[in-house]
């Protein structure tokens, strides 16, 4: 399974934009890119998810480059209540259990 | 999007005792759903894979005689946590792969304490 790595935390204020870049440079053929927000004592949500290029949903943005050895999520006009872990997970399409690595402390203050 | 379901939400147990949480896929059929336990300040980390049908698959470290699962249905796998200890307190987080197999649900945790 690839490994990730991550910023262990960042910091932002409100209305900014986020960007969270995550790397994977063992990422295999078969592999998507998924990101996940928890918040405490929650479980993770999905967020989104894509495996070449350029992915945008209505929360979020999957930016990655053509080696897809890394990717960034990006997060327009963030507020209070997107402080929360983002994870970067790397998996194929079989049924594998995904493994996160640590993670990215996100902290947007007012 | 798909839900999954986790109960209980949060439970406390004296040391000894055992305590089931239940994982639910409500409106699709699940085959394998995982089991993770996430300590404080820390990452999930999987516990075990549950297949239905069969015998659940745990990651080393992991003692299949403490953590018993059961898969009997498509839609429900069940953790058991045996002789509990305050060791043992934790958030315990299930999931499911959804139809295609590329996205995975996870239900909202468990926070088990043991007194």
């Amino acid at each position: 399974l690839a490994k990730t790595t991550q910023p262990i935390s960042m910091d932002s204020y409100e209305g900014q934009e986020v960007n969270i870049t995550c790397s994977h440079n063992n990422i295999a053929t078969n592999d998507y890119i998924t990101w996940y927000q928890q918040f405490p004592s929650q479980g993770p949500r999905f967020i989104i998810q894509g495996y070449k290029t350029k992915v945008t949903n209505e929360v979020a943005s999957l930016f990655i480059p053509a080696d897809r050895k890394s990717s960034t999520l990006s997060l327009p006009r963030v507020s209070l209540s997107d402080t929360a872990v983002y994870y970067c997970l790397v998996g194929d399409t079989g049924r594998r259990a995904l493994t996160f690595g640590s993670g990215t402390r996100l902290q947007v203050q007012p | 999007g798909a839900v999954v379901s986790q109960h209980p939400s949060w439970v406390i147990c004296k040391s000894g005792t055992s305590v089931k949480i239940e994982c639910r896929s409500l409106d699709f059929q699940a085959t394998t759903m995982f089991w993770y336990r996430q300590f404080p300040k820390q990452s999930l980390m999987l516990m075990a894979t549950s297949n239905e049908g069969s015998k659940a698959t745990y990651e080393q470290g992991v003692e299949k005689d403490k953590f018993l699962i059961n898969h009997a249905s498509l839609t429900l796998s069940t953790l058991t946590v045996t002789s509990a200890h305050p060791e043992d307190s934790s958030f315990y987080i299930c999931s499911a792969l959804g139809h295609e197999g590329t996205e995975a649900f996870f239900g909202q945790g468990t926070r088990l304490t043991v007194v």
